[in-house]
């Protein structure tokens, strides 16, 4: 059973930085892509940042583009995100998400999501 | 960009009405496009990929049509686990952007 376990989250004031985690089991984890994913409180899914399953190839939505970094230990089985210059708009639910192989993007599983506030 | 539209916002229906959402790409994606289920408090579920095949597990009255920048979600009977928001996606280019979100609603 695939599952995806984010950590690291939390309150953080504006300006301030966070790593975020998702440990990974029940497949593979070298073989696949994986993405972040967020949802602010009341909104849509904004897709954030995607790495693939070798770790040699990111990208990155223009809103975090030269703020957040994604990388992966494929080692580990782990997944980060490092956000640095937070913002208020960043204030959202991140979750974890596995693809359909080392280059395929679509969302095969979710973990549960991992809040992230901004605030003063 | 490409933008992903998605229409109507939300629907009211009743169980066993047959449900139709579209999603509208700004640029060809020629069936680069997915689509998501996601009920109140918990993760979006992948439903549809390449605009028209079946994630496994997902049952038959969820469909997929489309290709190019028109593209539908249809459920033929819709039934009471059904009632969600849902999301088109597309998956051509990075960034892979969202749709706005399509409330099923009672």
């Amino acid at each position: 059973e695939v599952q995806l376990l984010e950590s690291g989250g939390g309150l953080v004031q504006p300006g301030g930085s966070l790593r975020l985690s998702c440990a990974a089991s029940g497949f593979t984890f070298s073989s696949y892509a994986m993405t972040w994913v967020r949802q602010a409180p009341g909104k849509g899914l904004e897709w954030v940042s995607a790495i693939s399953g070798s770790g040699s190839n990111t990208y990155y939505s223009d809103s975090v583009r030269g703020r957040f970094t994604i990388s992966r230990d494929n080692s580990k089985h782990t997944l980060y995100m490092e956000m640095n210059d937070l913002r208020a708009e960043d204030t959202a639910v991140y979750y974890c998400v596995k693809g359909c192989g080392s280059e395929c993007y679509w969302g095969y599983d979710w973990g549960q999501g991992n809040l992230v506030t901004v605030s003063s | 960009d490409i933008e992903m539209t998605q229409s109507p916002s939300s629907v009211s229906a009743s169980v066993g009405d047959r449900v139709a959402i579209t999603c509208q790409a700004s640029q060809e994606i020629v069936n680069f496009l997915a689509w998501y289920q996601q009920k109140p408090g918990k993760a979006p579920k992948l439903l549809i990929y390449g605009a028209s095949t079946l994630q496994s597990g997902v049952p038959s009255r969820f469909s997929g049509s489309g290709s190019g920048t028109d593209f539908t979600l249809t459920i033929s009977s819709l039934q009471p686990e059904d009632f969600a928001t849902y999301y088109c996606q597309r998956g051509n280019t990075f960034p892979l952007t969202f749709g706005g979100g399509t409330k099923v609603e009672i």
